[in-house]
């Protein structure tokens, strides 16, 4: 089955400055890399998504890039706020079960 | 909200017993998803029901057990209870035919005493 693995488990960042979280996947026919933020206590909600056949997706503040070959792919936050503030969770599937990188707790501080 | 509703919302009892989760997907969703999430822990894929039949299976013990139903809603049972149960369970749901995102309800709280 699939497995995916996180890096790092925890980060801090000055306001402002760049996060980069990284994930790699172990199962080739996985097709979909969504990313999660989860904020204490509360549910996973989705922040940005990508697909297989595309490279790179960006949405504002925060991008997504996949690179198939080598089976990883990263979430860049930039002009990080305090609110970014959070567990974020990588995870891949091939439409069917999803399997979770075990989270990345990032801090910003003001 | 995502349309996804979970009862209870807390839930404590002792080592042992038996307790059932309930989970209602979104409206039109086929696919019903359940994760455990232990203190400070990722999220742990269970198990995976889609029209009422099982399609995948995680990490799921042998002493719990899901089930889907024609209405669609589903029910996670957890059996013989261990200190070790307690966790936030979240279900989430999608329809796979739209779009891969899977929408989390608010999750219950298992507290195993």
């Amino acid at each position: 089955g699939e497995n995916v693995e996180q890096h790092p488990s925890t980060l801090s960042v000055q306001e402002g400055d760049s996060a980069v979280i990284k994930c790699t996947y172990s199962d080739s026919a996985s097709n979909y890399f969504p990313w999660y933020k989860q904020e204490l206590g509360k549910r996973p909600q989705l922040i940005i998504d990508i697909r297989s056949n595309v490279g790179e997706k960006k949405d504002q503040r925060i991008a997504v890039t996949l690179n198939k070959t080598a089976k990883h792919f990263s979430l860049h936050i930039t002009e990080t706020q305090p609110e970014d503030s959070a567990v974020y969770f990588c995870a891949a599937t091939n439409n069917n079960d999803m399997r979770f990188g075990a989270g990345t707790r990032l801090t910003v501080k003001p | 909200d995502s349309g996804v509703t979970q009862t209870p919302k807390h839930l404590i009892t002792a080592t042992g017993q038996r307790v059932t989760l309930r989970c209602s997907p979104r409206s039109g969703d086929l696919s019903v998803y359940w994760y455990q999430q232990s203190l400070d822990q990722g999220l742990q894929f269970l198990i995976q029901y889609y029209n009422g039949e099982e399609r995948a299976k995680g990490n799921i013990l042998e002493r719990f057990s899901a089930q889907q139903f024609p209405d669609l809603h589903s029910e996670l049972n957890l059996s013989s209870l261990e200190l070790g149960d307690s966790a936030l369970y979240f279900c989430a749901s999608n329809s796979a035919s739209v779009s891969n995102e899977q929408f989390f309800g608010p999750g219950t709280r298992l507290t195993v005493l």
